[in-house]
């Protein structure tokens, strides 16, 4: 166990649609990373949070968003989802801004139908 | 930019079998290096890293050797085993700046499968 929390585990929904995935980061963890996993593309980077400040954008669509809250638990908006969406959807959170081990949640499997 | 590369998978050994799984890097700066690695239906976990020139990352019978000179990060286990069977990833962790963001960049991953 990572003690980093996702939810929900698995999400089904149709096109068009808007979601919201949340994560709890291991406790003391002031970073939260959020990571897209598909067969195509392998793992990418969407968007990283410090402290509740976005510190680096990575190829995260305008239909996507994220927000890391005073708790520090954050939650990733997708809106207007298309089939090409469906994906494995990590978080994952580390002490620092970066440069040490990260941890990683378990993902949302959310599949556009 | 940071980027990684890892060799094509799947690679497929017999138990006891040596493994080496090859990870280069291209990096600005002075990159941390990371193993990950992914069991079926699990997230990502940590499996080693190296932070700077010819530091020696290992965990689990698994080594991997942080070489600037051939900027390369390559993972090797004498004799593996079917419970090592997953997908591993190499990543960087670098920025370019103080205080900078320092987000992983992953490579497309192995996938190993390890037959009895």
């Amino acid at each position: 166990d990572s003690g980093v929390t996702q939810t929900p585990k698995h999400l089904i929904t149709a096109t068009g649609q808007r979601v919201t995935l949340r994560c709890s980061p291991r406790s003391g963890d002031l970073s939260v990373y959020w990571y897209q996993q598909s067969l195509d593309q392998g793992l990418q980077f969407l968007i990283q949070y410090y402290n509740g400040e976005e510190r680096a954008k990575g190829n995260i669509l305008e239909r996507f968003s994220a927000q890391q809250f005073p708790d520090l638990h954050s939650e990733l908006n997708l809106s207007s989802l298309e089939l090409g969406d469906s994906a494995l959807y990590f978080c994952a959170s580390s002490v620092t801004r970066g440069g040490t081990e990260a941890f990683f949640g378990q993902g949302t499997r959310l599949t556009v139908v | 930019g940071n980027s990684v590369t890892q060799m094509e998978g799947p690679v497929t050994l017999s138990e006891e079998a040596f493994l080496t799984i090859n990870c280069t890097y291209t990096a600005t700066g002075y990159p941390s290096l990371f193993w990950y690695v992914q069991y079926p239906g699990e997230g990502l976990q940590l499996l080693l890293k190296a932070t700077k020139a010819d530091d020696k990352g290992s965990n689990k019978g698994f080594e991997a050797t942080y070489r600037k000179e051939t900027t390369s990060f390559h993972l090797e286990k004498g004799s593996v085993q079917v419970s090592d069977s997953a997908v591993y990833f190499c990543a960087l962790s670098a920025s370019l700046t103080q205080g900078g963001s320092e987000k992983l960049v992953f490579g497309k991953g192995t996938k190993l499968t390890v037959n009895p």
